[in-house]
């Protein structure tokens, strides 16, 4: 079974629309992150969250918001998405003191 | 914010040579580093990690780290075409808001040719 699951693993939607991204994880880490990455690019932090009630901003969370349910969920929203919202998600999670991150299997998103 | 720099490729390794991969970072504080393997379309795959100066090798793969110079590589050994893949270097660093969080180089893409 897979430590970190992310729902839905494809999308398609219009722009203007809402979109949930969720994610869980089965690891017992406290940290989670959200990640985008568009074509030939690297990854981006949007949020991250190193327990319930911390939540931060990364690099690139304009048009972003999240949200940590649990401990072991973590969901990320566009509240109206735009076509330059169209990417790769990744959800993440990490334990101290290191900080290896382990992946879910991303959310490709398409914003038409 | 501290910078991760690896060589974008793509590298072209014959099929049962070498490959070596290469990273070098900003941060002199860094202690964390990993080695993250990618397929096309597919999510990150932790490979390796090296916390101190030296080798350290898993299988078919050598991690190597020399904090005085700051740079880390990867060694894969007998490449096989399956290890055709965008290799990420991770450092642990701080950021702007002071947290420690993994800073990602872009990635070097890897063809292994039969």
């Amino acid at each position: 079974d897979a430590d970190v699951t992310q729902t839905p693993r494809n999308r398609i939607t219009k722009t203007g629309k809402r979109i949930m991204l969720e994610c869980s994880q089965t690891k017992g880490h406290d940290r989670m992150y959200w990640y985008r990455q568009d074509p030939g690019l690297g990854l981006r932090l949007i949020y991250y969250s190193f327990d319930v009630k911390d939540i931060n901003k990364g690099e690139i969370s304009d048009g972003y918001s999240v949200s940590r349910q649990a401990q072991a969920k973590f969901s990320l929203s566009l509240e109206s998405a735009i076509p330059n919202q169209t990417a790769l998600y990744f959800c993440a999670t990490s334990d101290i003191p290191h900080n290896e991150q382990f992946f879910g299997p991303g959310t490709r998103l398409t914003v038409l | 914010q501290k910078e991760v720099e690896q060589n974008s490729g793509p590298l072209s390794v014959p099929e049962g040579a070498i490959a070596s991969l290469n990273c070098t970072y900003s941060d002199r504080g860094s202690q964390s580093f990993f080695w993250y393997r990618q397929y096309s379309g597919k999510s990150p795959e932790l490979i390796m990690s090296i916390y101190s100066n030296g080798d350290k090798e898993d299988g078919r793969f050598t991690a190597q780290l020399n904090k005085a110079s700051q740079y880390v590589s990867l060694l894969i050994r007998d490449s096989q075409p399956s290890d055709s893949a965008t290799y990420l270097c991770a450092v642990k660093g701080r950021t702007r808001d002071s947290n420690y969080q993994l800073i990602w180089g872009a990635g070097t893409k890897l063809i292994i040719k039969p």
